[in-house]
């Protein structure tokens, strides 16, 4: 039972282009929605986050976008480096009692070709 | 300033051994959380930690265990290894648990069980 789904293992784009990341959840009591990026041999990295009162949020080069209804959210980057190359978690949680547990997908590995 | 920081980097053990695995949050993060990765699956929360206190737990047998220090530390333990114990395992730390803030991950702790 896969509570949050990222649907595409991996993607291809262009430097300069907008990559879309995709993630889609299950549980209605997740309130709080994180992207982490990750390298090989290192830990997640925090990227950006949104809570379920908003629709959208914004930090530089990354834009997070939540649709409660569809319980979907996406993660745009533009313009994309080959920097960013890298796997990619949506992760969410339900904050019941002050529990800060993590529910993570599977990810998927961005590939960003000069 | 020091992020998490984990130890060992890398562990080998034997089936029926136990590990105990270290974290050290970053300075004034008071909670501690623990994920486990395994290959091409995103991490899945094993434990959380506040105050020395068990906040959270994952859907991991009692072979697993963990506690926290007074200065906010951390070690996760695993008794009786099996071959599936083989994994990265994380360790995130926040502020404070109970408001919507990311966890902060290190790089984690490589345990091959032969």
């Amino acid at each position: 039972d896969q509570q949050v789904k990222q649907n595409s293992p991996s993607l291809s784009v262009q430097e300069g282009r907008i990559s879309i990341l995709n993630c889609d959840y299950t549980n209605s009591m997740f309130d709080y929605f994180l992207w982490y990026k990750k390298y090989p041999a290192e830990g997640p990295t925090f990227l950006i986050s949104i809570s379920s009162i908003k629709d959208k949020n914004e930090d530089g080069r990354f834009t997070v976008f939540l649709n409660k209804s569809a319980k979907h959210l996406s993660l745009h980057i533009v313009p994309s480096q080959p920097g960013d190359s890298a796997v990619y978690f949506c992760a969410a949680s339900a904050g019941q009692g002050g529990s800060e547990k993590l529910v993570f997908g599977k990810g998927t590995k961005l590939t960003v070709n000069p | 300033d020091a992020g998490v920081t984990q130890s060992p980097t890398h562990l080998i053990k034997t089936r029926g051994q136990h590990v105990t695995l270290r974290c050290s949050p970053i300075s004034g993060h008071k909670s501690v959380s623990w994920y486990q990765q395994v290959l091409g699956q995103g991490p899945q929360f094993i434990f959380q930690y506040y105050e020395k206190e068990e906040r959270g737990r994952g859907n991991f047998p009692d072979r697993f265990s963990a506690r926290q220090f007074p200065n906010y530390s951390s070690e996760l333990n695993v008794n009786a290894l099996l071959l599936g114990d083989s994994a990265l395992y994380l360790c995130a730390s926040s502020l404070v648990p109970g408001i919507n803030q990311p966890q902060h991950f290190g790089d984690g702790t490589r345990l091959s069980i032969l």
